[in-house]
């Protein structure tokens, strides 16, 4: 179990430009959330994944904004024309769903991203 | 929609003493769930605890206690003996116990500790 990984950790981007994020979950969870993290706030959801389908999207999620998850394995979020409001910590989170077990989402390190 | 309030921007503890942080949520569901997460400097979030709404029993983990309060709403972490590893941003957050199961976070609390 080597943990969440995000890729790059942080990225400093001119407005205007387009920005991919990816996000390698813990092997064998289904599950792929993405939060956004502003300065003095908590997460707040965009999007998540059930294996390759997105089940729900946050209102925040403008039309900038796309996440994929093919295969069901890792997954990208990308932003297009970036404005710089769109400055914050991005992260990802993994969870298992199954009869069984009680779902806890485990958290990456998140990328940082700056807008100028 | 359910939201979380701690009203604790900051709080200090010296080592070796016991710290209370406040939670409150809002909600109309009655089957959720409560977590505290911690998120160090510079380093990625981890969970502390979780409590399960239907379950009358506050969780505990080692130094870490929750005060879970459903009529009021209410969900405290306490941190006993506390060590300066504890240093860090905790966050409280719900979860529906539906389909939905994005976290609501609240605006978290620094916790400092001393010598």
């Amino acid at each position: 179990d080597t943990g969440v990984s995000q890729n790059p950790r942080h990225k400093i981007t001119k407005r205007g430009q387009n920005v991919t994020f990816r996000c390698d979950p813990i092997s064998e969870h289904n599950r792929l959330y993405w939060y956004r993290q502003t300065l003095g706030q908590g997460p707040e959801f965009l999007t998540y994944f059930q294996n390759e389908a997105q089940l729900e999207k946050s209102r925040l999620l403008s039309d900038r904004f796309s996440a994929e998850r093919p295969k069901g394995s890792f997954s990208t979020l990308e932003i297009q024309r970036t404005e710089q409001g769109d400055s914050a910590m991005y992260l990802c989170a993994s969870s298992l769903i199954s009869g069984t077990t009680r779902e806890t989402q485990y958290f990456g390190p998140g990328t940082r991203l700056l807008v100028l | 929609a359910q939201t979380v309030t701690q009203s604790q921007p900051e709080m200090s503890v010296q080592e070796a003493e016991t710290v209370t942080l406040s939670c409150t949520y809002d909600t109309s569901e009655s089957d959720y769930y409560l977590f505290w997460y911690k998120q160090p400097p510079s380093r990625q979030m981890i969970l502390v605890i979780r409590q399960e709404a239907y379950k009358q029993q506050n969780a505990t983990e080692n130094r870490f206690s929750v005060n879970f309060q459903k009529a009021a709403k209410s969900f405290s972490l306490k941190i006993s003996d506390s060590q300066l590893g504890d240093a860090a941003m905790y966050f409280c957050a719900y979860r529906s116990s539906g389909t939905a199961s994005k976290l609501t976070f609240g605006t978290g609390t620094r916790l400092q500790v001393t010598l």
